[in-house]
C-alpha cells in the first residue's frame, strides 16, 4: 500500500524567510511524487514532479523538491517565501494503485 | 489549452432535486477523475474514469453516479443527496500511462451546498 505523512499541520513564516515542507511516504519501490499547492476555494495547481533521475527537482514559483531515497522524503523547499505563497499544500504519492494518494495537507501561513 | 473547465461554479441544492456537474478537458488525456473534498482536508478519490471506462469506484454512494459521455467529457449527476455531501467538487484528468498515474490537472471544483 502507499502512503504519504505531512507531520506538520500548519507552518508559519514571514516574508523573505526560506521554507521547507516536510513529505515522508510509504512504497515498497520507486514512486512518482508530486506538491500540489490549493489556494482557498479553488482547485490543486502542481508545483513539481518526481519520477525518475536528479533527485532534486525543480518546479514553479521557485520551489525546489529533494527526493531522498533513504528516508523515504520528499521535502518542498523555497529559498525565499512571498505573501502570494500563503496556501494549502499538499504532497501526493503515484505507485501501483493506478490513483493519487495525498497526505493530509500543510496550511503555510505568511506574516509580513 | 492544459486548462480542465468545471460548471457550475456554485450549486445550492434541496435534499430532493436532481442536478449535474460538469467537466471538460481538451488535452486528450484518456483518464479522469471525481474527486469530493470537505474544508481542510486532502481531495478524497471517488471515481476514475479510463478510456471513457469506470475502472474505480471507491464505495461512493448510490446518489452519485458519474458518466463518461466522451473522452472530453466527464458528468456527475447529483440525487437525493445529503447535507454531509456538501463539499468542493474536483474533477482532475491525466495520461494513462501504464500502471501509475501521471500528473492530473484539476479545474477549479464546482462548491456544492446541500440544504
Amino acid at each position: 500500500a502507499q502512503s504519504v505523512t505531512q507531520p506538520d499541520i500548519h507552518i508559519t513564516v514571514s516574508e523573505g524567510a526560506s521554507l521547507e515542507l516536510r513529505c515522508n511516504y510509504s512504497y515498497g519501490a520507486t514512486p512518482y511524487l508530486f506538491w500540489y499547492v490549493q489556494s482557498p476555494g479553488q482547485g490543486l495547481q502542481l508545483l513539481l514532479k518526481y519520477f525518475s533521475g536528479d533527485t532534486l527537482v525543480q518546479g514553479i514559483k521557485g520551489f525546489e523538491a529533494e527526493f531522498k531515497r533513504s528516508q523515504s522524503s520528499f521535502n518542498l523547499r523555497k529559498p525565499s517565501v512571498h505573501w502570494s505563497d500563503a496556501a494549502e499544500y499538499f504532497c501526493a504519492v503515484s505507485g501501483s494503485a493506478r490513483q493519487l494518494t495525498f497526505g493530509s495537507g500543510t496550511q503555510l501561513t505568511v506574516l509580513p | 489549452d492544459t486548462e480542465v473547465t468545471q460548471t457550475p461554479k456554485h450549486l445550492v441544492m434541496g435534499m430532493t432535486n436532481k442536478k449535474s456537474l460538469k467537466c471538460e478537458q481538451h488535452m486528450g488525456h484518456r483518464a479522469m477523475y471525481w474527486y469530493k473534498q470537505k474544508a481542510k482536508k486532502p481531495p478524497e478519490l471517488m471515481f476514475v474514469y479510463s478510456y471513457e471506462k469506470l475502472s474505480i469506484n471507491e464505495s461512493v454512494p448510490s446518489r452519485f453516479s458519474p458518466e463518461c459521455p466522451n473522452s472530453s467529457l466527464l458528468n456527475l449527476h447529483l440525487h437525493a443527496l445529503q447535507p454531509e455531501d456538501s463539499a468542493l467538487y474536483l474533477c482532475a484528468s491525466s495520461q494513462v500511462v501504464g500502471p501509475r498515474v501521471d500528473e492530473q490537472f484539476f479545474g477549479p471544483g464546482t462548491r456544492l451546498t446541500v440544504l
